[in-house]
């Protein structure tokens, strides 16, 4: 099974700086890679798909890069209200995996 | 929008049947990748499996041998049977959309506790 190993668990930064949360295929999986964004006590929300595309209505801030076993989320301005854990997806094949996420705080 | 809306027991004794029922309201149930994901208690997301409208199903291999995945498109709803439980079932259960295998799961519902304890 490709395993996905996400880094770091968790990150402390300040409003309005560059944040990069990485996730790592151990086989390549093309594209087939998703993020989700999670607030405390609430539902997992998808925030891009396809590695680069913004899911709809999701702040430009936020963009993914990456094809083949690496994989990378940015939030290019960090704002309050993006204190979540983070999760990246793979769902090229059988079994779907998600990564063990990333927990956004501000510093 | 479609919503989705997960039902079922909040509590179950260990060796018994989970059962949890995903209704669509807003939206049919055709032509979608349905999904159940569960998260235990402070930890991450963990995949279950999925299922395909016209039937077909796939599931977690850590899981395989306990877990089954229906659909029922006449009451545009889809379930999951886990059995038997043991404790580290406990969990936030989620279903959740997908609308091709090219895309993330876009729509979630809000999730139900489940416990599993005597």
């Amino acid at each position: 099974d490709v395993q996905m190993t996400q880094s770091p668990s968790s990150l402390s930064a300040s409003v309005g700086d560059r944040v990069t949360i990485t996730c790592r295929a151990s086989q390549g999986i093309s594209n087939d890679l998703a993020w989700y964004q999670q607030k405390p006590g609430k539902v997992p929300k998808l925030l891009i798909y396809a590695a680069s595309t913004l899911q709809s209505g999701v702040p430009s801030r936020f963009s993914g890069s990456g094809s083949g076993t690496d994989f990378t989320l940015t939030i290019s301005s960090l704002q309050p209200e993006d204190v979540a854990s983070y999760y990246c997806e793979k769902y090229n094949g059988d079994p779907l995996t998600f990564g063990g996420g990333t927990k956004v705080e501000i510093k | 929008q479609v919503q989705l809306q997960e039902s079922g027991p909040g509590l179950v004794k260990p060796s018994e049947t989970l059962s949890l029922t995903c209704t669509p309201s807003g939206g049919s149930i055709g032509s979608y990748y349905w999904t159940w994901i569960r998260q235990p208690p402070g930890m991450g997301l963990e995949w279950i499996g999925y299922i395909y409208h016209i039937g077909s199903a796939n599931y977690n291999s850590s899981l395989k041998n306990r877990v089954n995945i229906s659909i029922d498109t006449s009451k545009n709803q889809f379930s999951l049977k886990l059995s038997p439980v043991i404790a580290t079932d406990t969990a936030v259960y989620y279903c959740a959309r997908r609308r091709d295998f090219w895309s993330g799961l876009d729509v979630w519902g809000q999730g139900t506790s489940v416990t599993v304890s005597s």
